[in-house]
């Protein structure tokens, strides 16, 4: 089968750093999406990976290793408006999304 | 503001009501889907609807029923749901018929089945 793996909750603190992990089993890969939602708000788009290596937007960062089925978001100078859920999507080869059950961030003073 | 607008928020509803759920999209797309939200778990593809043709169906109970009249709105029509229903449905577009796209997501509507 297919499935996403990513850390529950996590919790940090406002200003630190916070790396986000995400595993994937698919059947092929075609990119790998990150989404940040707020509670009662929309899912919002945050980075998509495709190539291994590392791309930076900001104070976000996404990391791809398609050799190891692992991804990861890396979030700096955190801030309280950071807290949120993050979620974890691959595309596999029918360019069908599998979602992780996201992990909630909470930002701590 | 992500361009996708559902109505209504939060709906309760018993087992015998029948309710429907609009999104409507601002963006000029041509992709729309249904996704049901449920606590601590993986959002569930329900329908995928491209160019107004529904292309997907992911065993979805017949108690779902969608209904995309244009490229721009999308409803899904409830009826003799069950409390196990209760959940977040969001709704979402994208440009349309290409793989690797963003999708971009309204708030959704809480439902609570009673």
């Amino acid at each position: 089968g297919q499935n996403i793996d990513q850390p529950t909750e996590m919790t940090a603190t406002e200003g630190a750093i916070v790396q986000i992990n995400c595993t994937y089993q698919t059947s092929g890969f075609n990119g790998l999406f990150w989404y940040q939602q707020h509670a009662g708000e929309a899912p919002t788009f945050l980075s998509y990976n495709v190539l291994d290596g590392l791309e930076e937007k900001g104070r976000f960062s996404s990391f791809l290793s398609r050799s190891k089925g692992y991804s990861y978001l890396l979030l700096k100078e955190l801030q309280m408006k950071d807290s949120a859920s993050y979620l974890c999507a691959v595309m596999d080869s029918n360019y069908q999304l599998i979602w992780g059950a996201g992990t909630k961030l909470i930002i701590k003073p | 503001e992500t361009g996708v607008t559902q109505t209504p928020r939060h709906l309760v509803m018993g087992m015998t009501n029948k309710k429907s759920l609009k999104c409507e999209q601002h963006l000029g797309h041509n992709a729309m889907y249904w996704y049901k939200q449920s606590a601590k778990k993986p959002l569930e593809l329900m329908f995928v609807y491209n160019f107004k043709e529904q292309t997907e169906n992911n065993s979805v109970p017949s108690r779902f029923s969608p209904e995309c009249p244009n490229s721009s709105h999308l409803f899904l029509h409830l009826h003799t749901l069950q409390p196990e229903d209760s959940a977040l449905y969001l709704c979402a577009s994208s440009q349309g018929g290409q793989g690797g796209e963003k999708l971009f997501f309204g708030s959704g509507t809480q439902l609570s089945v009673l």
